[in-house]
């Protein structure tokens, strides 16, 4: 199946500075890519469709000042925590989505643990 | 709007126990049933998938029929193994329109051998 990468898969920051995490489809081009927040216990939400040359859409309640998405590429989307703080570590998780024959298939990022001290 | 609602964890088995995870879902029109299975410190992957109503997906053992008349879509298994231990999420999602996928919270599984 197609892959999706995702870099850094750990980083640590401090609070206040901005932290930038890529994600790249390697062998195929996604005009669409999604970004999750996975909180602790496990729940996975959706954060925000990044389109390729435009301006990304959030869903309700995210911060889209905070949470910068750029997708400058079709097989880039960068998702950039400004002046992150405690309560933002968590685990962020993108995806595309591809077709697989007939269907529509999503592959998912390793994702990337962030930690904010 | 859409969403899925599935059973808290964690769920703890024997090897070779039956195992049921519950699905919901609440959504208009037809959309696709999918079972992601997140093994530790890796990311997500498909387990199996259903698109339309009473389809089956099956893969690894693992089997869940798309109920329409209940609204879900149950994960079963007969004989779990220990490499079973994993977090399980139930989706849903609308491919070929916006392609979004809505999680439930996830259930972790632990299996003892």
């Amino acid at each position: 199946g197609a892959v999706v990468s995702q870099h850094p898969s750990w980083v640590i920051c401090k609070s206040g500075t901005s932290v930038k995490i890529e994600c790249r489809s390697l062998d195929f081009q996604a005009t669409t890519m999604f970004w999750y927040r996975q909180f602790p216990k496990q729940s996975l939400m959706l954060m925000a469709t990044s389109n390729e040359g435009s301006k990304a859409t959030y869903e309700q309640g995210v911060e889209k000042d905070k949470f910068l998405i750029n997708h400058a590429s079709l097989t880039l989307s960068t998702l950039t925590v400004t002046s992150a703080h405690p309560e933002d570590s968590s685990f962020y998780i993108c995806s595309a989505t591809h077709p697989q024959g007939a269907d529509t298939e999503a592959f998912f990022g390793q994702g990337t643990r962030l930690t904010v001290v | 709007g859409d969403s899925v609602t599935q059973m808290e964890g964690p769920v703890t088995l024997s090897e070779e126990a039956f195992l049921t995870i519950n699905c919901t879902y609440t959504a208009t029109g037809y959309p696709s049933l999918f079972w992601y299975v997140q093994y530790p410190g890796e990311g997500l992957q498909l387990l199996l998938k259903a698109t339309k109503a009473d389809d089956k997906g099956s893969n690894k053992g693992f089997e869940a029929t798309y109920r329409k008349e209940t609204t879900s879509f149950h994960l079963e298994k007969g004989s779990v193994q220990v490499s079973d231990s994993a977090v399980y999420f139930c989706a849903l999602g609308r491919m070929n329109r916006d392609d979004k996928i809505i999680f439930g919270k996830g259930t972790r599984l632990h299996i003892l051998p």
